[in-house]
């Protein structure tokens, strides 16, 4: 079954550094998202992402954070300067149209 | 204001007891609704979608207009059943965010 793919698992970083979460989604969906999830918090939306642009973004998603697909493959969440509290697990996720999500295992990201 | 409220945070049943996890929606058209699953240690997973009325696992979740639910249910909980589990919302058709509710935790005792 297909998958999506994040890379790093587990990232660690200084405050004020710049991440970049990497993902790979299912190669035939169309849509494209990210979400985190701060510990014992719920599922928060992030950004949508279709069509090479993004669709919609959450108020958390603010000049601090980009995305990009570089290559047609890749998806990836950059964020500039990292604050403590922007650790969180981060989920990508993809869909097609009608169809549920598709999440990747998450990074997690420490941020010290 | 679309909303997805799951009010119990813990669900604690015995094996081979019912179950149902509780999710209440607000939104004004005709929204898609999903369950989503996350196993200790594991990713989320998709459940149920309402569209495809289908039955996995053994779960099944009706989506109720008139009293904007879509509740999950299972007549006999297995202790594999213990995860978080989620219910979601999207308002459109792909490309729209999906909103989670808070999430239930169930724990399915021996």
């Amino acid at each position: 079954e297909p998958e999506v793919t994040q890379t790093p698992s587990h990232q660690v970083t200084q405050m004020g550094q710049e991440v970049i979460l990497r993902c790979v989604p299912i190669s035939n969906h169309l849509y494209f998202y990210w979400y985190r999830q701060i510990l014992g918090q719920k599922v928060e939306f992030l950004v949508s992402f279709y069509n090479n642009e993004i669709s919609e973004k959450s108020e958390i998603f603010d000049d601090q954070f980009s995305v990009e697909r570089p290559d047609g493959s890749n998806f990836t969440l950059k964020i500039r300067s990292t604050k403590l509290e922007d650790s969180a697990m981060y989920f990508c996720a993809s869909s097609a149209p009608n169809y549920g999500y598709t999440f990747g295992s998450g990074t997690r990201l420490t941020v010290v | 204001a679309q909303r997805v409220t799951q009010p119990e945070k813990l669900l604690s049943v015995f094996k081979g007891a019912p179950v149902e996890l509780k999710c209440n929606y607000s939104y004004s058209g005709s929204p898609e609704l999903f369950w989503y699953v996350q196993y200790s240690r594991q990713r989320l997973q998709l459940l149920l979608r309402h569209i495809s009325r289908e039955s996995i696992k053994g779960f099944t979740a009706d989506l109720n207009k008139g009293e904007t639910s879509f509740h999950l249910k299972k007549p006999f909980a297995q202790e594999e059943d213990s995860a978080m589990y989620y219910c979601a919302l999207n308002p459109g058709t792909g490309g729209f965010k999906t909103i989670f509710g808070a999430g239930t935790r169930l724990f399915v005792k021996a």
